[in-house]
Protein backbone atom coordinates (compact mmCIF):
# COMPACT_ATOMS: atom_id res chain seq x y z
CA UNK A 1 0.00 0.00 0.00
CA UNK A 2 0.84 3.26 -0.24
CA UNK A 3 1.11 4.07 3.20
CA UNK A 4 1.29 2.56 6.69
CA UNK A 5 -2.24 0.91 7.49
CA UNK A 6 -3.54 0.12 10.64
CA UNK A 7 -6.69 -2.31 11.91
CA UNK A 8 -8.89 -1.50 13.90
CA UNK A 9 -8.69 2.16 13.92
CA UNK A 10 -11.00 1.98 17.43
CA UNK A 11 -11.10 -0.48 19.75
CA UNK A 12 -13.32 -0.86 22.76
CA UNK A 13 -12.44 -3.63 25.02
CA UNK A 14 -14.01 -4.76 28.82
CA UNK A 15 -11.50 -5.26 31.06
CA UNK A 16 -9.99 -8.70 30.62
CA UNK A 17 -10.78 -8.88 27.26
CA UNK A 18 -7.63 -9.75 24.88
CA UNK A 19 -7.36 -7.85 21.63
CA UNK A 20 -5.12 -7.66 18.78
CA UNK A 21 -4.12 -4.54 16.75
CA UNK A 22 -2.99 -5.10 13.22
CA UNK A 23 -0.03 -3.22 11.45
CA UNK A 24 0.66 -3.54 7.44
CA UNK A 25 3.70 -1.26 6.84
CA UNK A 26 5.02 0.22 3.14
CA UNK A 27 5.84 -2.99 1.40
CA UNK A 28 9.71 -3.62 1.52
CA UNK A 29 10.42 -1.66 4.45
CA UNK A 30 12.99 -3.18 6.73
CA UNK A 31 12.05 -1.66 10.35
CA UNK A 32 8.77 -1.80 12.13
CA UNK A 33 7.94 -0.03 15.31
CA UNK A 34 5.02 0.00 17.89
CA UNK A 35 4.50 2.98 20.17
CA UNK A 36 2.06 3.70 22.75
CA UNK A 37 0.89 7.38 22.67
CA UNK A 38 -1.41 8.16 26.03
CA UNK A 39 -3.67 11.16 25.65
CA UNK A 40 -1.63 14.36 25.43
CA UNK A 41 1.55 12.88 25.75
CA UNK A 42 4.38 12.06 22.98
CA UNK A 43 4.36 8.24 21.72
CA UNK A 44 6.74 6.16 23.70
CA UNK A 45 8.69 3.02 22.41
CA UNK A 46 7.47 -0.50 22.94
CA UNK A 47 9.47 -2.79 20.41
CA UNK A 48 11.48 -2.78 17.44
CA UNK A 49 11.55 -5.25 14.62
CA UNK A 50 13.96 -5.19 12.14
CA UNK A 51 12.53 -7.74 9.42
CA UNK A 52 11.01 -10.58 11.25
CA UNK A 53 13.27 -10.28 14.27
CA UNK A 54 12.39 -8.50 16.89
CA UNK A 55 15.67 -7.02 18.46
CA UNK A 56 14.09 -4.89 20.95
CA UNK A 57 10.87 -5.71 23.09
CA UNK A 58 12.05 -3.67 26.34
CA UNK A 59 9.13 -1.19 26.02
CA UNK A 60 6.42 -3.64 26.44
CA UNK A 61 4.78 -2.34 29.77
CA UNK A 62 4.10 -5.96 30.94
CA UNK A 63 3.93 -9.64 30.07
CA UNK A 64 0.07 -9.19 28.80
CA UNK A 65 1.98 -7.80 26.04
CA UNK A 66 3.37 -9.60 22.80
CA UNK A 67 4.35 -8.61 19.39
CA UNK A 68 4.89 -10.52 16.36
CA UNK A 69 6.04 -10.35 12.60
CA UNK A 70 6.40 -13.82 11.43
CA UNK A 71 7.02 -13.07 7.78
CA UNK A 72 8.87 -10.05 7.91
CA UNK A 73 5.98 -7.72 6.81
CA UNK A 74 2.31 -7.22 8.50
CA UNK A 75 3.06 -7.05 12.26
CA UNK A 76 0.78 -8.03 15.27
CA UNK A 77 0.45 -6.42 19.22
CA UNK A 78 -1.61 -8.66 21.12
CA UNK A 79 -2.91 -7.55 24.88
CA UNK A 80 -3.84 -10.35 27.07
CA UNK A 81 -6.04 -9.45 30.25
CA UNK A 82 -6.57 -5.84 29.32
CA UNK A 83 -6.62 -3.24 31.83
CA UNK A 84 -7.96 0.52 31.88
CA UNK A 85 -4.24 1.64 31.67
CA UNK A 86 -3.75 0.17 28.37
CA UNK A 87 -6.70 3.13 27.14
CA UNK A 88 -3.77 4.23 24.61
CA UNK A 89 -3.17 5.17 20.70
CA UNK A 90 -0.90 2.43 19.32
CA UNK A 91 1.15 3.38 16.66
CA UNK A 92 2.76 1.48 13.95
CA UNK A 93 6.09 2.70 11.90
CA UNK A 94 7.58 1.52 9.59
CA UNK A 95 11.02 2.70 7.63
CA UNK A 96 13.01 1.61 4.72
CA UNK A 97 16.17 0.35 6.25
CA UNK A 98 17.45 -0.97 8.96
CA UNK A 99 19.43 1.97 10.09
CA UNK A 100 16.65 4.05 11.81
CA UNK A 101 18.23 7.31 10.68
CA UNK A 102 16.45 7.65 7.93
CA UNK A 103 12.31 8.78 7.23
CA UNK A 104 10.10 7.04 9.57
CA UNK A 105 6.13 6.56 8.39
CA UNK A 106 3.37 6.06 10.29
CA UNK A 107 -0.06 4.79 10.80
CA UNK A 108 -3.14 6.77 11.80
CA UNK A 109 -3.08 4.58 14.66
CA UNK A 110 -5.21 2.43 16.81
CA UNK A 111 -7.30 3.56 19.74
CA UNK A 112 -7.98 1.27 22.35
CA UNK A 113 -10.13 1.82 25.00
CA UNK A 114 -10.61 -0.19 28.00
CA UNK A 115 -14.06 -0.06 29.98
CA UNK B 1 12.55 11.93 33.20
CA UNK B 2 11.76 12.45 29.46
CA UNK B 3 14.72 12.95 28.00
CA UNK B 4 13.11 15.62 25.53
CA UNK B 5 11.03 18.55 27.12
CA UNK B 6 8.99 20.89 24.69
CA UNK B 7 7.74 24.93 25.50
CA UNK B 8 5.33 25.97 25.04
CA UNK B 9 2.91 23.67 25.98
CA UNK B 10 -0.02 25.60 23.64
CA UNK B 11 -0.07 28.33 21.72
CA UNK B 12 -2.82 30.22 19.66
CA UNK B 13 -2.01 32.32 16.97
CA UNK B 14 -3.27 34.39 13.95
CA UNK B 15 -3.52 33.39 10.51
CA UNK B 16 -0.75 34.52 8.77
CA UNK B 17 1.48 35.25 12.43
CA UNK B 18 4.77 33.56 12.64
CA UNK B 19 5.62 31.43 15.92
CA UNK B 20 8.68 29.32 17.19
CA UNK B 21 8.19 26.46 18.85
CA UNK B 22 11.29 25.12 21.33
CA UNK B 23 12.78 21.65 22.02
CA UNK B 24 15.60 21.15 24.59
CA UNK B 25 16.80 17.63 25.17
CA UNK B 26 19.22 15.21 26.98
CA UNK B 27 20.04 12.33 24.81
CA UNK B 28 23.50 11.94 24.42
CA UNK B 29 25.26 10.75 22.33
CA UNK B 30 22.86 12.65 19.86
CA UNK B 31 22.32 11.04 16.41
CA UNK B 32 19.53 13.15 14.77
CA UNK B 33 16.35 15.03 15.22
CA UNK B 34 13.10 15.23 14.00
CA UNK B 35 10.31 17.72 13.63
CA UNK B 36 6.81 15.87 13.60
CA UNK B 37 3.52 17.63 12.42
CA UNK B 38 0.43 15.06 14.43
CA UNK B 39 -2.74 16.18 13.30
CA UNK B 40 -5.56 15.05 15.90
CA UNK B 41 -6.43 11.56 15.08
CA UNK B 42 -4.08 10.81 12.61
CA UNK B 43 -0.12 9.35 12.82
CA UNK B 44 2.91 11.83 12.81
CA UNK B 45 4.39 13.07 9.80
CA UNK B 46 7.55 13.93 9.42
CA UNK B 47 8.82 17.62 8.64
CA UNK B 48 12.26 17.98 9.17
CA UNK B 49 15.42 15.36 10.51
CA UNK B 50 18.36 17.03 10.79
CA UNK B 51 21.87 15.26 12.03
CA UNK B 52 24.28 16.96 14.45
CA UNK B 53 26.40 18.70 12.01
CA UNK B 54 23.31 20.66 10.23
CA UNK B 55 22.35 23.54 11.96
CA UNK B 56 19.01 24.90 10.22
CA UNK B 57 16.90 22.78 7.70
CA UNK B 58 13.42 23.91 5.74
CA UNK B 59 10.83 22.61 4.02
CA UNK B 60 8.23 24.90 3.07
CA UNK B 61 7.09 27.36 5.62
CA UNK B 62 8.89 25.26 8.33
CA UNK B 63 12.34 26.60 9.85
CA UNK B 64 13.97 23.89 11.74
CA UNK B 65 16.89 25.05 13.63
CA UNK B 66 19.79 22.85 15.62
CA UNK B 67 22.39 23.90 18.44
CA UNK B 68 23.78 20.52 19.79
CA UNK B 69 26.44 22.17 21.65
CA UNK B 70 23.30 23.80 23.92
CA UNK B 71 21.29 20.66 22.70
CA UNK B 72 18.63 23.06 21.49
CA UNK B 73 16.25 23.11 18.34
CA UNK B 74 13.34 25.41 17.68
CA UNK B 75 10.53 24.84 14.82
CA UNK B 76 9.67 27.98 13.23
CA UNK B 77 5.89 28.73 11.44
CA UNK B 78 5.85 31.35 8.69
CA UNK B 79 2.77 32.89 7.92
CA UNK B 80 1.00 30.52 9.57
CA UNK B 81 -2.24 29.40 8.15
CA UNK B 82 -5.53 27.31 9.73
CA UNK B 83 -3.99 23.87 8.30
CA UNK B 84 -0.86 24.44 10.51
CA UNK B 85 -3.45 23.65 13.67
CA UNK B 86 -1.91 20.99 15.06
CA UNK B 87 0.18 19.02 17.74
CA UNK B 88 4.24 19.65 16.66
CA UNK B 89 6.71 16.53 18.14
CA UNK B 90 10.35 17.07 18.76
CA UNK B 91 11.99 13.18 18.40
CA UNK B 92 15.41 12.67 19.53
CA UNK B 93 17.46 9.69 18.36
CA UNK B 94 20.55 8.59 20.53
CA UNK B 95 23.90 7.73 18.64
CA UNK B 96 23.25 4.38 21.26
CA UNK B 97 20.33 2.30 20.16
CA UNK B 98 19.37 4.92 17.43
CA UNK B 99 15.93 3.41 16.83
CA UNK B 100 14.87 4.23 20.68
CA UNK B 101 13.63 7.10 19.58
CA UNK B 102 12.56 10.03 22.53
CA UNK B 103 9.39 12.17 22.18
CA UNK B 104 8.78 15.02 23.43
CA UNK B 105 5.13 15.91 24.61
CA UNK B 106 4.75 18.07 21.70
CA UNK B 107 3.71 21.68 21.49
CA UNK B 108 -0.11 22.03 20.17
CA UNK B 109 -0.68 24.68 17.79
CA UNK B 110 -4.34 26.22 17.10
CA UNK B 111 -4.52 28.64 14.38
CA UNK B 112 -7.47 31.14 14.10
CA UNK B 113 -8.93 33.35 11.16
Amino acid sequence: GAGVSQSPRYKVAKRGQDVALRCDPISGHVSLFWYQQALGQGPEFLTYFQNEAQLDKSGLPSDRFFAERPEGSVSTLKIQRTQQEDSAVYLCASSLDGYTTGELFFGEGSRLTVL
Amino acid sequence: KNQVEQSPQSLIILEGKNCTLQCNYTVSPFSNLRWYKQDTGRGPVSLTIMTFSENTKSNGRYTATLDADTKQSSLHITASQLSDSASYICVVSGALNDYKLSFGAGTTVTVRA
